[in-house]
């Protein structure tokens, strides 16, 4: 299975809103609502910011959002923090019943 | 607040098997509402999903690890375990345990355990 397309880096200024793609196929994210979205500060395990998509888990800010169409699915960071400086991975439910991640992206803020 | 802890070796041989175990506590592995999975990533690289297992025994592998990877669980132990056999520099990587709520993404996860393989 091929890993997920996600853009190496993106970057924002304090206060500003930011969008991370990742780009999968009908096998993957365009055939499930089971995406996940990841955060990894450096040196720390990840921690879990959205599933199912667009769902937030407790205790997760609601500046984060997702969503899905096709065969992409998009993290978007609103009213972006310096602890919003982080690595960002997405996560599909695949059609032979495994799980793929995305590429990475290294979020950084100005 | 549950807690999940990889234990195992630091440094294993080229071809030989690496062993790692994850126990889990404050809450039980036997719940029917969860998997436990496997990640890994390679130094300065991303994730990679190597598999899970439900309480029962049922498991699900990365197609390109298959052939060389065994995931089982002990739940008088609350543990489960990962075999990944004749491994290379490759397999160099962070090994994460975690805990998967069905199909909808690793909510609780170990701090990560370091695995090189050197001779």
């Amino acid at each position: 299975q091929s890993a997920l397309t996600q853009p190496a880096s993106v970057s924002g200024s304090p206060g500003q809103s930011i969008t991370i793609s990742c780009t999968g196929t009908s096998s993957d994210v365009g055939g499930y609502n089971y995406v996940s979205w990841y955060q990894q500060h450096p040196g720390k395990a990840p921690k879990l910011m959205i599933y199912d998509v667009s769902k937030r888990p407790s205790g997760v800010s609601n500046r984060f959002s997702g969503s899905k169409s096709g065969n992409t699915a998009s993290l978007t960071i609103s009213g972006l923090q310096a602890e919003d400086e982080a690595d960002y991975y997405c996560s599909s439910y695949t059609s032979s019943s495994t799980f793929v991640f995305g590429t990475g992206t290294k979020v950084t803020v100005l | 607040q549950l807690q999940l802890q990889e234990s195992g070796p630091g440094l294993v041989k080229p071809s030989e098997t690496l062993s790692l175990t994850c126990t889990v506590s404050g809450g039980s592995i036997s719940s029917s509402s969860y998997y436990w999975g496997w990640i890994r990533q390679p130094p300065g690289k991303g994730l990679e999903w190597i598999g899970s297992i439900y309480y029962s025994g049922s498991t699900y592998y990365n197609p390109s690890l298959k052939s060389r990877v065994t995931i089982s669980v002990d739940t008088s132990k609350n543990q489960f375990s990962l075999k990944l056999s004749s491994v290379t520099a490759a397999d160099t990587a962070v090994y994460y345990c975690a805990r998967e709520v069905q199909l909808e993404g690793n909510d609780y996860w170990g701090q990560g355990t370091l695995v090189t393989v050197s001779s």
